[in-house]
């Protein structure tokens, strides 16, 4: 079955250090894919996504790009800040399910 | 609504109480689905609804979790005789009911069984 396995945490940076969060899927077809992000005591929140390969989802500074050959949505930011720290889930969607991956918790030192 | 709304947003219950967690979907969303995160753990699918299609029950932990979407908006998932292992955050999302278009999470009822 469908499956999203992503980077384990907890990750930890300096403010404005470069960040990557690897990301791979396994799926029959092409489905969409996804980053959600969740900010201490708040719900999960869509950040960006991709439908289909080579698109490139961003938001608030954060890329990932649809990678059909790698099975891969990685996602980066060129500078962090401290209040990026929150915990990001990727996930894969089709059909009328969408799979999350377990989640990486991130903490952004100033 | 503007967005999923989750009631209560937070829940204290004795242990082998029943526990009704209610979710209001976005107005016109088709697909609801029921999701449990434990501390410190990803998030695990409990249920799924779909129009008037039977639910997706396959993520059910046992068979004192239920849930039910009276008039294809507004659903209940109800706990019987909670446990201590139930204690997690229970997210209500809905959708178009196509995974490509992604969710809206609510923000969630933090339940404690004491």
């Amino acid at each position: 079955g469908d499956s999203v396995t992503q980077m384990e945490g907890p990750v930890t940076l300096s403010e404005e250090a470069f960040l990557t969060i690897n990301c791979t899927y396994t799926a029959t077809g092409y489905p969409s894919l996804f980053w959600y992000v969740q900010y201490p005591g708040e719900g999960l929140q869509l950040l960006l996504k991709a439908t289909k390969a080579d698109d490139k989802g961003s938001n608030k500074g954060f890329e990932a790009t649809y990678r059909k050959e790698t099975t891969s949505f990685h996602l980066e930011k060129g500078s962090v800040q401290v209040s990026d720290s929150a915990v990001y889930f990727c996930a894969s969607g089709r059909d009328d399910k969408i799979i999350f991956g377990k989640g990486t918790r991130l903490h952004i030192l100033p | 609504g503007a967005g999923v709304s989750q009631s209560p947003s937070n829940k204290v219950t004795e242990k082998g109480k029943d526990v009704e967690l209610r979710c209001d979907p976005i107005s016109g969303h088709t697909a609801l689905y029921w999701y449990r995160q434990s501390l410190g753990q990803g998030l695990e699918f409990l249920i799924y609804f779909q129009g008037n299609s039977a639910p997706d029950k396959s993520g059910l932990p046992s068979d004192r979790f239920s849930a039910e979407r009276t008039g294809g908006s507004v659903s209940t998932l109800t706990i019987q005789r909670t446990q201590q292992e139930d204690s997690a955050v229970y997210l209500c999302a809905s959708s178009f009911g196509q995974g490509g278009y992604g969710y809206t999470f609510g923000s969630g009822t933090r339940l404690t069984v004491v």
